[in-house]
């Protein structure tokens, strides 16, 4: 089964800077797909940015972008010039190639703290 | 478009209580899913149903049974609520279910059980 870990329970940031949140997955499939969600207070999932395994290039979304390490199993996102709107939890989530019995699979979650 | 809609949007129930939570989705996809959240955790799988007519186990099933009622509709129901059953449960769909299909979500289901 695959496991996804975010090491960082919660992290702080002063509006306008950046800031790295961390993943990192376990997994023997070569194929699958990895998703940043987003979750405001008012509990509604919304996705992030999302990551092809098969592709090298990192994605990025206006300022989402992530840094893909395949061999590392590691999956970062960056948070570019950090607005107030960016607090929320982000969960980072994993899928296999196949969908199926694995749905998504979800790290724990970062609650992400905006400073004005 | 309302996207994914689920009811009710709280509920507390006594130990034993049974409830149905509704989900209906109005963008034509195949796939939907129930998943439930706990504190400090990320959200588990329960049960999902690939298409209309077939419903199939996901991560943690015990105690709930699913019903996918036409292509819109995919209830969850709890037979016999138990204090462990308390959550907040999400309702996704997506248009199959290959892996890159995005996961649309509802608003979720804030459920204590007493």
């Amino acid at each position: 089964a695959q496991t996804v870990t975010q090491s960082q329970p919660e992290m702080s940031v002063q509006e306008a800077e950046t800031v790295t949140l961390s993943c990192t997955y376990d997994t023997s499939e070569s194929d699958y797909y990895l998703f940043w969600y987003k979750q405001p207070p008012s509990r509604q999932m919304i996705l992030v940015i999302r990551q092809e395994a098969y592709k090298q290039q990192n994605a990025t979304e206006n300022r989402f972008s992530v840094n893909f390490q395949k061999a590392a199993k590691s999956f970062s996102l960056k948070i570019s010039d950090s607005q107030l709107g960016d607090a929320a939890m982000y969960f980072c989530a994993y899928r296999s190639d196949g969908g199926g019995a694995d749905g998504l699979t979800f790290g724990k979650g970062t609650h992400l703290i905006i400073q004005p | 478009n309302a996207g994914v809609t689920q009811t009710p949007k709280f509920q507390v129930l006594k130990t034993g209580q049974s409830m149905t939570l509704q989900c209906a989705q109005d963008m034509n996809h195949n796939s939907m899913y129930w998943y439930r959240q706990d504190p400090g955790m990320g959200l588990r799988l329960i049960y999902y149903s690939a298409s209309e007519g077939t419903t199939d186990k996901g991560e943690v099933p015990n105690g709930y049974n699913v019903s996918r009622l036409n292509k819109r509709e995919f209830s969850l129901r709890l037979e016999s609520a138990a204090p462990s059953q308390t959550s907040v449960y999400f309702c996704a769909s997506s248009p199959g279910l290959a892996g890159y299909n995005e996961q649309f979500f509802g608003p979720g289901t804030r459920l204590t059980v007493l």
